[in-house]
């Protein structure tokens, strides 16, 4: 099962826009991550960011969490043709015992040059 | 230093095959983790393990089945094969025994059933 899921599914913008991807959760954290896929390739990690952490920065790259309405959002600022990719969050649950990394369906970025 | 590798890259077998996709971990990483991907959704979970034992399993049939080595490398078999069994493979070495933190995923090997 998913426990996360992105918001869009897809979304397409101009290079030099940002682009906002969000992901809820249903069940308790101890952190999220988000990872980016390049056409059908590996995952790649791109920020980790913990329960009791409200803001990271890496970068272009902006994440905020929020526990109280289970929800992320990832920003990318000026967006390049090479940020083109998929784009996945993950929740980690360790704290509720060994549990895998979850990941949600994903949202597809085309930045269009 | 090398990452994750696994192999084949690509196959293709036809339904009731097996089928062994092998991965080696980024060297000093003893925990393994397998996912399937279908196309157009996110990675599901399929086995962690670490030290050689099995740490965490999803929710797959027993057609599918792992194991680690003293090496920490991994092998991932699936018998008895069906068409949605079709999917990119991949695998993920971590540093620690429980699955926090970051992964660091392989390319994957991408299984194609006819």
């Amino acid at each position: 099962s998913q426990q996360g899921e992105e918001d869009p599914q897809a979304l397409s913008i101009q290079e030099g826009e940002n682009a906002t991807m969000n992901c809820s959760y249903k069940t308790s954290i101890n952190n999220l991550q988000w990872y980016r896929q390049n056409s059908g390739r590996g995952l790649v990690h791109l920020i980790l960011i913990r329960s009791n952490e409200r803001e990271k920065h890496s970068g272009r790259l902006r994440v905020t969490l929020d526990t109280s309405k289970k929800s992320s959002s990832l920003l990318i600022t000026a967006s390049r043709a090479a940020d083109t990719a998929s784009y996945f969050c993950a929740t980690d649950r360790s704290h509720s015992g060994n549990t895998p990394l979850v990941f949600g369906k994903g949202t597809r970025l085309s930045v269009i040059a | 230093d090398a990452g994750v590798t696994q192999s084949p890259t690509h196959l293709i077998k036809t339904r009731g095959q097996h089928v062994t996709l092998r991965c080696s971990p980024i060297s000093g990483h003893k925990s393994v983790s397998w996912y399937q991907q279908v196309l157009g959704q996110g990675p599901q979970f399929i086995f962690q393990y670490y030290e050689k034992e099995e740490r965490g399993r999803g929710n797959f049939p027993d057609r599918f089945s792992a194991r680690q080595f003293p090496n920490y490398s991994s092998e991932l078999n699936v018998n008895a094969l069906l068409l949605g069994d079709s999917a990119l493979y991949l695998c993920a070495s971590s540093l620690t025994s429980f699955i926090v933190g970051e992964l660091f995923f392989g390319e994957g090997s991408r299984l194609t059933v006819l």
